[in-house]
């Protein structure tokens, strides 16, 4: 069945502009998060959504990064007044619901590639 | 909060040779461990996962250990295929509601034909 999609796959703005990426998760999907990864580095937890609760935002760098969730399927991801250093892959995922005390996998996009010029 | 480390950061093997890439983690009421392979362009697949109650689990040429009362955890490929050349992460999750998925810092392993 069709995966988690993300679009743009490559993105190139120039510095001061605002970006954003869109997530489409796996139908029926009800969690979803973003994470970003720098070249060659792991993956930084930015924001999950988990249905209609609120989401968790500890990981947004600054205010410069927002994120919604539209009708709990696809999501977007804003950048406004981007800098360079938030060049970087941004990847999203989707699971099924995460229960307190039963974890789904998350299955993940290929990423949409942000250069910031 | 949870840390997981993960080493080490590149490995190198010759094909047919066996590969093991650990990792440990600091939260005692982590319960879930999934293992992810990202090939160059994409994004991170599960190859495998383990929970808490599991010692062991073995799919094909790949298995996984769990070693709770050390908190670490590792994964193991057998026979190992130039296609088995990736960045491998592994994660540890607590199961509780909101970021709840920690990943290591990544393995680079390459299989030299």
């Amino acid at each position: 069945g069709a995966g988690v999609s993300q679009s743009p796959s490559n993105k190139v703005t120039e510095k001061g502009k605002d970006v954003e990426l869109r997530c489409d998760p796996i139908s029926g999907h009800t969690a979803l998060y973003w994470y970003r990864q720098s070249l060659g580095q792991g993956l930084e937890f930015l924001i999950y959504f988990q249905g209609n609760s609120a989401p968790d935002k500890s990981g947004l760098p600054s205010d410069r990064f927002s994120a919604e969730r539209t009708g709990g399927s696809v999501s977007t991801l804003t950048i406004q007044r981007t800098q360079q250093e938030d060049s970087a892959v941004y990847l999203c995922a989707s699971s099924p619901r995460q229960e307190r005390s039963y974890n789904s996998p998350l299955h993940f996009g290929n990423g949409t590639r942000l250069t910031v010029t | 909060g949870e840390n997981v480390e993960q080493h080490p950061s590149t490995l190198s093997v010759q094909e047919g040779d066996s590969a093991v890439i650990k990792c440990t983690y600091s939260d005692s009421a982590s319960n879930y461990f999934p293992w992810y392979k990202q090939e160059l362009g994409k994004g991170p697949q599960l190859i495998i996962d383990i929970r808490s109650n599991v010692g062991e689990k073995k799919d094909q040429r790949i298995a996984v250990t769990l070693n709770k009362t050390a908190k670490h955890f590792s994964l193991h490929i057998t026979e190992t295929q130039p296609e088995d050349s990736a960045v491998y992460f592994c994660a540890a999750s607590t199961g509780n509601y909101g970021q709840n998925f920690v990943f290591g810092p990544g393995t680079r392993l390459s299989v030299l034909p």
